[in-house]
């Protein structure tokens, strides 16, 4: 069983609106949380990365969060634009190094 | 540019076939990695190069051979495969010396086998 699960798998939001990601995840002892965004066509590139300590983190219209003690973490997209529409994987890491990958949430944002 | 480059981006080969795949990272990192992305799963790693060692061998087929001659470049050779290999190859480097530095991928091969 994945030790990372995205929900949900995928959705589709108006131009303008707020949508939020999940992710859940099993990984113990726990070391960090990347959120990646993927184009279409491209590889992923790292959004944000957060570390047991730290509770939410934004890089511009990406907000995510951290539950350490729940183990749930979510990205939340404000104001989607079109250029938003991509996959969003969850990577989690544990203090061995090795990362654990969600199978992503595929995002559409129509106009 | 992603500092990560992959070449080709698409190849479609037969089961009999040998090919390569190639990647160049010109971010000065130590470690380079291949990854297997198939639709609708999580990115599976298949091979991890650190200081142009081999770390990590996650049990995959013998018709997969990665080579790393230096830290810039990492090659995955590709013979007799098997059309469930059809899937993107991606690429990535990192610096291994900071738990938190994230990967940085290329844009992947689309491999198709047919």
């Amino acid at each position: 069983k994945n030790q990372v699960e995205q929900s949900p798998q995928s959705l589709i939001i108006l131009e303008g609106k707020n949508c939020t990601l999940q992710c859940n995840y099993t990984v113990s002892p726990f070391s960090n949380l990347r959120w990646y965004k993927q184009d279409t066509g491209r590889g992923p590139v790292s959004l944000t990365i957060m570390t047991f300590s730290e509770n939410t983190k934004s890089n511009g219209r990406y907000t995510a969060t951290l539950d350490a003690d729940t183990k749930q973490s979510s990205l939340h997209i404000t104001a989607s634009q079109l250029s938003d529409s991509a996959s969003y994987i969850c990577v989690v890491s544990g203090n061995d190094y090795k990362l654990s990958f969600g199978a992503g949430t595929t995002v559409t944002v129509r106009a | 540019e992603t500092g990560v480059t992959q070449t080709p981006r698409h190849l479609v080969m037969g089961m009999t076939n040998k090919k390569s795949l190639k990647c160049e990272q010109h971010l000065g990192h130590n470690a380079m990695y291949w990854y297997k992305q198939s639709a609708k799963k999580p990115l599976e790693l298949m091979f991890v190069y650190s200081l142009e060692e081999r770390v990590e061998n996650n049990s995959v087929p013998s018709r997969f051979s990665p080579e790393c001659p230096n830290s810039s470049h990492l090659f995955l050779h590709l013979h007799t495969l098997q059309p469930e290999d059809s899937a993107l190859y991606l690429c990535a480097s990192s610096q291994v010396d900071g738990q938190n530095s994230p990967l940085h991928f290329g844009n992947g091969t689309r491999l198709t086998v047919t």
